[in-house]
């Protein structure tokens, strides 16, 4: 079975800058997916950026980046020149890619606010 | 092109009904899954559907069954509601293996 932790509850950063949410996960699994999920007030679950495990360059999407650690087993989500449209509650989230089934397991979410 | 739509947006039921929420995919999706969301934490996967077949089972009740129709759209039934039972219920789509698109939610409160 998978983990995911994210051990920052809340965070909050000044418009326009650069904030780190941090994530580490346990698997046996070597083939897998790696997600980052905005949720904000409205309730829809948004793909932020999506890693695979046998890529080793950091995945980039814009204003968020991935730094990637496989070996740690550590997958943290770097938002630049962050804007007050970013607030949401993060979930970090695994995804195995072998077998038949492709269930999320998410961790339990970090509160981002930015303040104006 | 339609996202993921979910119905209804809220319910209320009261301890021992039972209810169904309805859920359909995006267009060209063929895999619907379902997950509870408690608030202040992270969902969790109930199950998934491919094929009108139940394909993954997560820590969950048999009170929570669900349904996939020819057409991909899915529906979660919960029996016997307890006051836990109360949370956002979470439809995603997928297709093959690529990343799982969410709807709104349904939101259902148990009094």
């Amino acid at each position: 079975a998978q983990t995911v932790t994210q051990s920052q509850p809340e965070m909050s950063v000044q418009e326009a800058e650069t904030v780190t949410l941090s994530c580490t996960y346990d698997t046996s699994e070597n083939n897998y997916y790696l997600f980052w999920y905005k949720q904000p007030p409205s309730r829809q679950m948004i793909l932020v950026i999506r890693q695979e495990a046998y890529k080793q360059q950091n995945a980039t999407e814009n204003r968020f980046s991935v730094n990637f650690q496989k070996a740690a087993k550590s997958f943290s989500l770097k938002i630049s020149d962050s804007q007050l449209g970013d607030t949401a509650m993060y979930f970090c989230a695994f995804m195995n890619r072998s077998g038949s089934a492709r269930q999320l397991t998410f961790g339990s979410g970090t509160q981002l606010t930015v303040l104006p | 092109d339609a996202g993921v739509t979910q119905s209804p947006t809220h319910l209320i039921k009261t301890r021992g009904q039972q209810v169904t929420l309805r859920c359909s995919p995006k267009s060209g999706h063929d895999t619907v899954s379902w997950y509870q969301q408690a608030l202040g934490q992270g969902p969790q996967f109930i199950f998934q559907y491919y094929e009108e077949e139940e394909r993954q089972r997560g820590n969950f009740p048999d009170r929570f069954s669900g349904h996939q129709y020819p057409n991909y759209s899915s529906e979660l039934n919960v029996n016997a509601l307890l006051l836990g039972d109360s949370a956002l219920y979470l439809c995603a789509s997928s297709l093959a293996g690529q990343p799982q698109h969410f709807g709104d939610g349904t939101r259902l409160s148990i009094l």
